[in-house]
């Protein structure tokens, strides 16, 4: 199993651009997850999902989108990048809703 | 609402001798857990340690353990013989509104002494 995969890895966006990070995990799982971890700190939770088609908001939704169309995939959507945006992006998985399996993560930064 | 708190930014270790990292919590949900969880430098997140509040003995994990005590909402993890490996960001996180969102604390970064 690869377990959680993320691409890309690394992405410098201009301000008011816009992309999709990709998360693929392999193990079945119905909970995905979506973490920011922005420098010195711990994570905060964007979006959440439970299965597929079934989306809900974290601690900090706004600037970000999500859809969860098969179980495997779960891609966040980044609107109208702004620098505030800048962070690291963990994608997570998890078979009962405890225990997270965390991808590499995605370093973006905004300029 | 939820709160973890870390109150230990940075600490240090000897080699081969233990080390208790701190974590408080506020919840007002009757049932929860609490998880631990390692960042090394390469960035990537990795569960170490997970207990349930009603598990009545404290969970362990090889060389990890938690020092679970409800009653001062404190959820410690040990670290036992230390190990230059063992250097790396720790967080401590609880869920969210009795659900499976995880709120994390801020971490505490540990470095171990040759």
């Amino acid at each position: 199993n690869a377990g959680v995969t993320q691409t890309p890895k690394f992405r410098i966006l201009k301000i008011g651009q816009s992309m999709t990070l990709q998360c693929t995990q392999d193990m079945n799982h119905n909970y995905m997850y979506w973490y920011r971890q922005d420098p010195g700190m711990g994570l905060k939770l964007i979006y959440y999902s439970v299965g597929a088609g079934i989306t809900d908001k974290g601690e900090v939704p706004n600037g970000y989108n999500v859809s969860r169309s098969t179980t495997e995939d779960f891609p966040l959507r980044l609107e109208l990048a702004a620098p505030s945006q800048t962070s690291v992006y963990f994608c997570a998985s998890s078979p009962n809703g405890a225990v997270g399996y965390f991808g590499p993560g995605t370093r973006l930064t905004v300029l | 609402a939820q709160k973890i708190t870390q109150t230990q930014p940075g600490m240090f270790v000897q080699e081969k001798e233990a080390v208790t990292l701190d974590c408080t919590y506020d919840t007002s949900d009757q049932s929860y857990g609490l998880f631990w969880y390692k960042q090394p430098s390469s960035g990537e997140m990795i569960f170490l340690i997970y207990q349930g509040s009603y598990d009545e003995q404290n969970a362990t994990e090889g060389r990890y353990s938690l020092n679970f005590q409800k009653a001062r909402k404190s959820a410690n993890l040990v670290i036992s013989a230390s190990q230059l490996g063992d250097s790396a960001m720790y967080f401590c996180a609880i869920p969210m509104d009795s659900s499976y969102k995880l709120i994390f604390g801020s971490g505490t970064r540990l470095l171990v002494r040759p």
